[in-house]
């Protein structure tokens, strides 16, 4: 499985644009890139899933480069309740489960 | 369908008890997953299935650990001599199938003590 590399916590304000990237270096042809969502004593919650350049939903963007060892999930206008943790998965096409990492805490400060 | 649901919420144990914990995923959903987390920490995986057969446990899950999911619908954690380091959340997911994002449920909190 790729390891995944993102920063552990990350402060923002209202309104601004964060981007969290995650490095996975040892990707492979057939993974997919996923980012979650978590808030305190809830489950995770899918936010966005790519392979390659940009794709966007109502949520959030994803960037991935051409050689994909890296992403960037990129949440436009936050609020203060996009205080959460954000985890960057490698998943693989095949595989039949996810592993998490300690993913990254965003703090939106007002 | 609401998505997948949990139960209970929260239980609390002393230590040596036995639980068991439920987890209803969405209908059309075959894959089924539990993880635990403790604070801090992004989930760790411990079993999934595929209908009712069980395809995969982590060496996380002991001997005292056991799930089920017997007609394929909804699953079972039993945790049996329970222990204070089985603290933790314990979190259900479904899926469709394989690269399918999960949908996970809100979580049981289990404190030993």
């Amino acid at each position: 499985l790729a390891k995944t590399t993102q920063p552990i916590s990350m402060d923002s304000y209202e309104g601004q644009e964060v981007n969290i990237t995650c490095s996975h270096n040892n990707i492979a042809t057939n993974d997919y890139i996923t980012w979650y969502q978590q808030f305190p004593s809830q489950g995770p919650r899918f936010i966005i899933q790519g392979y390659k350049t940009k794709v966007t939903n109502e949520v959030a963007s994803l960037f991935i480069p051409a050689d994909r060892k890296s992403s960037t999930l990129s949440l436009p206008r936050v609020s203060l309740s996009d205080t959460a943790v954000y985890y960057c998965l490698v998943q693989m096409n095949r595989d039949d489960k996810i592993i998490f990492g300690k993913g990254t805490r965003l703090h939106i400060l007002p | 369908d609401t998505g997948v649901s949990q139960d209970p919420r929260h239980k609390i144990t002393k230590r040596g008890q036995n639980v068991t914990f439920r987890c209803d995923p969405i209908s059309e959903h075959n894959r089924l997953y539990w993880y635990r987390q403790t604070l801090g920490q992004g989930p760790e995986f411990l079993t999934y299935f595929q209908n009712e057969a069980q395809l995969e446990k982590s060496r996380l899950l002991s001997d005292r650990f056991s799930a089920e999911r017997p007609k394929g619908s909804f699953s079972t954690l039993e945790i049996q001599r329970t222990e204070q380091g089985d603290s933790a959340m314990y979190l259900c997911a479904s899926s469709s199938g394989t690269g399918s994002f999960y949908t996970f449920g809100s979580g049981t909190r289990l404190t030993v003590v």
